[in-house]
């Protein structure tokens, strides 16, 4: 079972840009792994942000402003949020996940509070 | 509008069992595959469960395999989860959500609470 690490909380300052990280146990190659990323507030369910594989091979949610951006660096064997722009609502728990094979995996996530 | 609504969740003993549903509406049910997510009290999103657009392929996470079941009706647009012999960590609200053309999670319910107690 692969395992998705993400940092339990980050902060950043309105108008600055957050950078969530969410990297993948080393039995499994993030460059070969579709990355979405989903937002969740309080009392709230989640809410699909995006997925990303590669420059060419993404997506954005239904809605999603575009200053959500993601990356991978292989290099690290993680998957990036970039959430340029930050503001107030922008405040939430972000989860990472994978999709193989009709098994899916979340990773921890991450709270990020704008400060 | 599309819209997921679960329903089904309460309070039961550990051993007892619950089936939830999740009624769908605004999309063409039979086109999308499924799934379940669940969320303990102040955890993190757990995947638990999937069905094919026919229910004739699931799968489950190891924690829930051989108690959980997963199944739909598409004539009825709906999708259940029977919970068998359930435990204190079986607490948690469970979500059901469409499983994407990317296979994302593209929309989620509201979710329904499945408290396990004694």
């Amino acid at each position: 079972q692969p395992v998705l690490t993400q940092p339990p909380s980050s902060s950043a300052s309105p108008g600055e840009s957050a950078r969530l990280t969410c990297t993948l146990s080393s039995d499994i190659n993030v460059g070969s792994y579709n990355m979405y990323w989903y937002q969740q507030k309080p009392g709230s369910p989640p809410r699909y942000l995006l997925y990303y594989f590669s420059g060419s091979d993404k997506g954005q949610g239904s809605g999603v402003p575009s200053r959500f951006s993601a990356s991978k660096d292989t290099s690290a064997n993680t998957g990036i949020l970039l959430i340029s722009g930050l503001q107030s609502e922008d405040e939430a728990d972000y989860y990472c996940m994978i999709w193989s094979s009709n098994t899916y995996v979340f990773g921890g996530g991450t709270k990020l509070t704008v400060l | 509008e599309v819209q997921l609504v679960e329903s089904g969740g309460g309070l039961v003993q550990p051993g007892g069992f619950l089936r939830l549903s999740c009624v769908v509406s605004g999309f063409t049910f039979s086109d999308y595959e499924m799934s379940w997510v669940r969320q303990a009290p102040g955890k993190g999103l757990e995947w638990i469960s999937y069905t094919s657009v026919t229910g004739r392929t699931t799968n489950y996470v190891d924690s829930v395999k051989g108690r959980f079941t997963i199944s739909r009706d598409n004539a009825k647009k709906s999708l259940h989860l029977q919970m068998n012999n359930l435990t204190v960590e079986d607490t948690a609200v469970y979500y059901c959500a469409r499983v994407g053309n990317n296979h994302g999670f593209d929309i989620w319910g509201q979710g329904t609470m499945v408290t396990v107690s004694s």
